[in-house]
């Protein structure tokens, strides 16, 4: 089943935050979060596995909630080089017997402006 | 991190000849394979999974006569589109992951345009 993001798009100066949200209805094995720019595949960038985790790099991060059906992705102070689609893949809570089988959500995108 | 290749970035063919796309994991051993394919604008939709040394599971709608899947070492799966119809042109996309690690670790792509 496919999982629900939102926003579908995201407009911002250099500078802004942005938060975007991934939903399932079902609880979830696992989110991946990936960005992708045109014409390029997507660039892996956190995986989340655990109930109310938060993780993050940069300026970039996630959190999964308790129940784990939903996911967000946190972008600060955002940069021209965040410009892309983002994507989350979700793995569903079949007892770890779909390893690493993703479903993608149908994308966010954000464009970062001067 | 880790290194996913594919072969050829780009491919014109005509209608009705056979194509075939390779997907290389080049500094790590990846037991799994995944391949998506993707059209314009739109997210990414799984084909099948493939482990090494057995045969791909397909998702549905899927032909497995028409994608021909092949993981014959833990560093190399190939796909073939045989037959191919100007429906087939697409973004093809080959993801690769350890056994003991879940990320995917994507290749670059392979854009395959049928005339």
């Amino acid at each position: 089943q496919q999982p629900v993001q939102s926003p579908q798009a995201v407009i911002l100066r250099e500078g802004e935050d942005a938060v975007i949200n991934c939903s399932s209805s079902k609880a979830l094995y696992s989110v991946h979060w990936y960005r992708q720019k045109h014409g390029e595949a997507p660039v892996f960038l956190m995986i989340l596995l655990k109930g109310g985790e938060q993780k993050g790099h940069d300026k970039i991060s996630a959190s999964f909630n308790e129940k784990k059906q939903q996911s967000s992705l946190y972008l600060t102070a955002s940069q021209l080089s965040y410009s892309g689609t983002y994507f989350c893949g979700t793995e569903p809570n079949a007892g770890g017997t779909s390893y690493g089988k993703l479903t993608f959500g149908q994308g966010t995108i954000l464009t970062v402006h001067p | 991190g880790a290194v996913v290749s594919q072969h050829p970035s780009w491919v014109i063919c005509k209608s009705g000849t056979s194509v075939k796309i390779e997907c290389r994991s080049l500094d790590f051993q990846a037991t799994t394979m995944f391949w998506y394919r993707q059209f314009p604008k739109q997210s990414l939709m799984l084909m099948a999974t493939s482990n090494e040394g057995s045969k791909a599971t397909y998702e549905q709608g899927v032909e497995k006569d028409k994608f021909l899947i092949n993981h014959a070492s833990l560093t190399l799966s190939t796909l073939t589109v045989t037959s191919a119809h100007p429906e087939d042109s697409s973004f093809y996309i080959c993801s690769a992951s350890e056994g003991s690690s879940y990320e995917q670790y994507f290749g670059p792509g392979t854009r395959l345009t049928v005339t």
